[in-house]
């Protein structure tokens, strides 16, 4: 069974570009949940998506934004870029969100110079 | 490879002790942990979870132990192995939320 697959692996921008980063989960989990990882935040929560609803959002700005296809693959983009945002991004998915194991990808690594 | 967290707390043991890493989490309503493991430039890969109507459970080599009271978790890894060398992590769950909350990790490092 393929993983969580998380694209691309790798990205280097500029402040004030925008960025999307694709997820596609483990098939048949339905809950794909994001995190940015840093150095100095740890893994911090982004949002949660069920059958293409948002079901709860981090506190990050309006900048970041998600979507979730009725195949459950998921995006997030990024708009207006900051050196801040350099991070690894993380995708997780479930079976149906809540509690139990949530299978991580490799990450999205996101430098903005 | 990329380093997850540069000022992380260190744990360093020798090559087939015993290991204990705690965690204190942070909501006293939440009903579910994991302890995760992550590997240099890899995602965090699950070990082993508790629900909160327990207080102990344990895995292959590894143990958490859950103490409601004091809202602190530990994972206890047996015989320590060189591939156990990562970064370990606690994260909490409360029902209806959807999300988790990562504690800040524990780097373990193996000495043979």
């Amino acid at each position: 069974k393929a993983g969580v697959t998380q694209t691309p692996r790798y990205l280097i921008k500029t402040r004030g570009q925008q960025v999307t980063l694709s997820c596609s989960p483990i098939s048949g989990h339905r809950s794909v949940s994001w995190y940015q990882q840093t150095p100095g935040q740890g893994l911090q929560f982004l949002f949660e998506y069920f059958s293409e609803t948002q079901r709860n959002k981090g506190n990050f700005p309006g900048r970041f934004s998600g979507r979730q296809f009725s195949n459950s693959r998921s995006e997030m983009n990024v708009s207006t870029l900051e050196l801040g945002d350099s991070a690894l991004y993380l995708c997780a998915s479930s079976i149906q969100g809540g509690s139990g194991e949530l299978f991580f990808g490799e990450g999205s690594r996101l430098t903005v110079l | 490879g990329e380093s997850v967290g540069l000022h992380l707390p260190t744990l360093s043991v020798q090559e087939g002790d015993n290991s204990i890493i705690n965690c204190a989490y942070s909501n006293s309503a939440s009903d579910y942990f994991i302890w995760y493991k992550q590997e240099s430039g890899k995602g965090p890969q699950f070990i082993i979870d508790i629900r909160s109507n327990m207080d102990k459970r344990q895995g292959q080599r590894v143990t958490v132990l859950l103490n409601k009271t004091v809202k602190h978790l530990s994972l206890q890894i047996a015989a320590t192995q060189p591939g156990d060398s990562a970064v370990y992590f606690c994260a909490e769950h409360t029902s209806g939320t959807y999300k988790y909350i990562f504690g800040t990790g524990t780097r373990l490092k193996v000495l043979a």
